[in-house]
Formats: C-alpha cells, structure tokens, sequence
C-alpha cells in the first residue's frame, strides 16, 4: 500500500546498544524527516534529507545517524543507546518544500 | 533562538462552540505554516496549511489565520465535536542547512465537553 511506514512500532533495547528505526515511503517524495517526541517536548527535528545522500542535522541530533542511500529509506541508527533515548519517534516525507509533511504511525522506543 | 510556541497547553470547549488554538512565532523568514492534528498512539496528521502571502484560509469547518505584524498563527474549529479532541500542533517551515525543515510547537490538548 502507498504511504509512509514505520517499523518497528515498539522496540525495547538495553543501554549501549545500537538500534536502528527504519522509515519508508512509496511516493519517492524528495524529503524526509525524524522527529522525536516526549512529554512537554512536542516534536523535536532530529535529522532531516532534502535528497538521496543529503541529510542535515535537526534540533536534537546527538547521539543518532541517519542516511539516505535511497529515496524511499530514511533509516535512523541509535549508535549506543541511552536511557535518554527513550521516546516516540517519527518519520515524515514530503515531496516538495512547501508542502504538507505526512507522517508515520511512530516507534515506541524505551531504552532500559 | 527561533522557535514555534502555543500560549495555552490545554484548552476545553463544549460541543458545539467554536474552539480557537493560538501559535506564535518567531523566525520572521518562515513563509509557510501548518496546522496539525495528532490522537493518541497516531501520527500528526495535516488538517490546513497557509503560506505567508495569505492572511486568512478556509477548510472544512476549519480556518487558519496569519497576522505576520506580530507573528501569530491560530485555528478556529467551528462547531467542536467529541472527534476533534486531540493534541494540535502548528508547524513553520523555514530555511536551515541544506534544505528547509518544519519546527513544531509543544502542542495544546482540545478536550470537547459533552
């Protein structure tokens, strides 16, 4: 189906361990985003790609590694997870600058 | 810094009356804004954008209005329903690095009174 998906939605992984969001979407929209969301927070920009082999950090992006090989992936590694770490993640595209960004249905992620 | 703020966290309404979500802004350069809806356990989801050469638009039973004298962004939801609770986020598009990015509010919870 078209759209934009996420997996997994839950993922629960120790301190230090490296654990990697995948983000992908059929309308090879030319940008992507994550985010990361907490509690009184909102979304918070951590990395975000214009293209394919173009990204540029966010807000947040420590600690996170992001790489655009092709356009409809979007993969974001947490090289050695923290307790910090633990948040709700989203993924979103657009196909140009100005437009609506949509968004996927998120990964619980709770670092232990 | 830039940034994108809501002036209230929570906001209840009765069904029925009209609700209005307030933004404010900072980065004078953002020429694009958007209004989000986000329910529990779901993605934002769009419900009206405006670009900056616009004062005023219309959805369906929704309307965003942009005062860029003192850089406020709301949402007027006409005749709230039990469905229109949720989290509502606003977003403004601006240029950064390579490329240009949405920055989000913190977000205000519409609850709809019975």
């Amino acid at each position: 189906d078209a759209g934009i998906t996420q997996s997994p939605r839950y993922k629960i992984t120790e301190t230090g361990r490296q654990v990697t969001l995948m983000c992908h979407q059929t309308w090879s929209h030319s940008y992507m985003f994550w985010y990361r969301q907490d509690l009184g927070h909102g979304l918070r920009l951590i990395y975000y790609s214009a293209a394919a082999d173009i990204t540029d950090k966010g807000e947040v992006p420590d600690g996170y590694v992001v790489s655009r090989s092709k356009t409809e992936n979007f993969p974001l590694t947490l090289e050695s997870a923290t307790r910090s770490q633990t948040s709700v993640y989203f993924c979103a595209s657009r196909g140009q600058a100005n437009t609506e960004a949509f968004f996927g249905q998120g990964t619980r992620l709770t670092v232990v | 810094g830039e940034s994108v703020g809501l002036h209230l966290p929570t906001l209840s309404v009765q069904e029925g009356d009209n609700s209005i979500i307030n933004c404010a802004y900072s980065n004078s350069a953002s020429d694009y804004f958007i209004w989000y809806k986000q329910e529990s356990g779901k993605g934002p989801q769009f419900i009206i954008d405006i670009r900056s050469n616009m004062d005023k638009r219309q959805g369906q039973r929704v309307t965003v209005l942009l005062n860029k004298t003192v850089k406020h962004l709301s949402l007027q939801i006409a005749a709230t329903q039990p469905g229109d609770s949720a989290v509502y986020f606003c977003a403004e598009n601006s240029k950064s690095g390579s490329a240009r990015q949405l920055t989000f509010g913190s977000g205000t919870q519409l609850t709809v009174l019975p």
